[in-house]
């Protein structure tokens, strides 16, 4: 089985601290994604990632930023926390073949930014 | 613009009766569609996709879903409603023509509540 893992369930920042959010996955995955979850907006793309080193914004990414150092692993920064990304965070991966692919979640991190 | 939509933020139904969560999705030609779910807490789950042929796809759990391409619906459908089905339920689909990248539009989100 699939398992994605994301580092913290819950945590809590202050504003202007700098966050990191990590995403692992153990099935050699080439893409990766961030989002976010929040009650009525469904889940929204922050950033993805198709390869190592690669990445493309989605559709929020400002006040946030990527790395991929490692094929596995995926990790979101806030690089001054706000108030408003409050919310929860969920990391999929997924093979790649033209978007026929599902992808697999992690459990999420609920992030309270105070 | 390309968008996913779930028109009905809740849906209510008993247990044993049937159920249908709504989708529609507006892209220009044909798309991957797929249905994700959603237990308290945790995070989304795979439940069927369809890719291409056959309109009735079906998934984990006993659900089932029908591409009608006319209507450009993708409804998700259960035969007898259980009370651990209560969930949240999300479309999603990748338009034709976007990267290989597996990129997907998601819906807003259905909340099924099935009662005993």
């Amino acid at each position: 089985d699939v398992k994605v893992t994301q580092s913290s369930r819950y945590l809590v920042k202050r504003t202007g601290e700098k966050v990191f959010l990590e995403c692992v996955q153990d099935m050699d995955h080439e893409n990766m994604f961030w989002y976010r979850q929040d009650p009525g907006l469904g889940l929204r793309l922050i950033y993805f990632s198709y390869d190592v080193k690669m990445k493309e914004k989605g559709d929020i990414p400002e006040g946030y930023s990527v790395s991929r150092e490692k094929k596995e692993r995926f990790s979101l920064i806030l690089e001054s926390a706000s108030t408003n990304q409050t919310s929860m965070y969920l990391c999929a991966s997924s093979l790649p073949s033209g978007g026929r692919n599902e992808q697999f979640f992690g459990p999420g991190t609920r992030l309270t930014v105070l | 613009a390309q968008s996913v939509a779930q028109p009905e933020d809740q849906v209510n139904v008993a247990e044993g009766n049937p159920l249908t969560v709504k989708c529609t999705y507006s892209v220009s030609g044909n798309p991957y569609l797929f249905w994700y779910v959603q237990y308290p807490n945790r995070g989304l789950q795979f439940l069927l996709k369809y890719i291409t042929g056959d309109n009735l796809v079906k998934g984990s759990y006993g659900f089932e879903a029908e591409f009608n391409k006319s209507q450009t619906s993708f409804h998700l459908k259960k035969p007898s409603a259980l009370v651990s089905d209560s969930a949240l339920y999300f479309c999603a689909v990748k338009p034709p023509g976007w990267s290989n990248t597996g990129k997907l539009i998601f819906g807003q989100g259905t909340t099924l509540q099935v009662k005993p």
